[in-house]
């Protein structure tokens, strides 16, 4: 079982709201990521939990926050956000350090109106 | 320069084509190098993983990597339209740090 799934799939917000986008693995994986796409582009690494701690934060706005309560899942609490955060935030999971493989999620689709 | 650079397409083959799909990098420290297909609004999957340099065969893929070089490929035989996609290369080296191609989009034509 290789599945990463992440709720919801679709995600509709307002500039004022505060919303949260979940991440749930059940393979013992180690390592958990964000990335993010925009249309017709590669994902951009986010944040990368490593042993439920945060190891990378790639310069992201505040308005994004991060949280690992457990091995098995991730979120991304949303606060504030611009509309040109719309996006497909995707989710992955990998064995721990050392760049083994990693297998994405599905995604959500957020559009910020 | 980018530290990947992918060719982004797109490219059409008609179907049973041999399709060659490349990904050059600036980073010596690349190590782990993998290929994702990803359908429209879909995330990616994996297809391949390798680590260093060598060839790693799974079913109609061939992975490639030429780390002298600093040049990877994926070989896709008897392409399917089903296989119509956008393929991402991506490697990473000490960390988990995936750095991604741009993708190219690939379309197989009956």
């Amino acid at each position: 079982d290789t599945e990463v799934t992440q709720t919801p799939k679709h995600l509709v917000m307002g500039m004022t709201n505060k919303k949260s986008l979940k991440c749930e693995q059940h393979m013992g994986h180690r390592a958990m990521y964000w990335y993010k796409q925009k249309a017709k582009k590669p994902p951009e690494l986010m944040f990368v939990y490593s042993y439920e701690k945060l190891s990378i934060n790639e310069s992201v706005p505040s308005r994004f926050s991060p949280e690992c309560p457990n091995s098995s899942l991730l979120n991304l609490h949303l606060h504030a956000l611009q509309p040109e955060d719309s996006a497909l935030y995707l989710c992955a999971s990998s064995q721990g350090e050392g760049g083994t493989e990693a297998f994405f999620g599905q995604g959500t689709r957020l559009t910020v109106v | 320069q980018k530290e990947v650079e992918q060719d982004p397409g797109p490219l059409s083959v008609p179907e049973g084509a041999i399709v060659s799909l490349n990904c050059t990098y600036s980073n010596s420290a690349f190590q782990y190098f993998m290929w994702y297909r990803q359908y429209s609004r879909k995330g990616p999957e994996l297809l391949m993983y390798t680590y260093s340099s060598g060839n790693k065969e799974d079913g109609r893929f061939t992975a490639q990597v030429d780390k002298s070089s600093k040049y990877i490929s994926l070989f896709i035989r008897d392409s399917q339209p089903s296989d119509s996609a956008t393929y991402l290369c991506a490697m990473s080296a000490f960390i988990n740090d995936m750095r991604f191609g741009a993708g190219t989009r690939l379309t197989v034509k009956p």
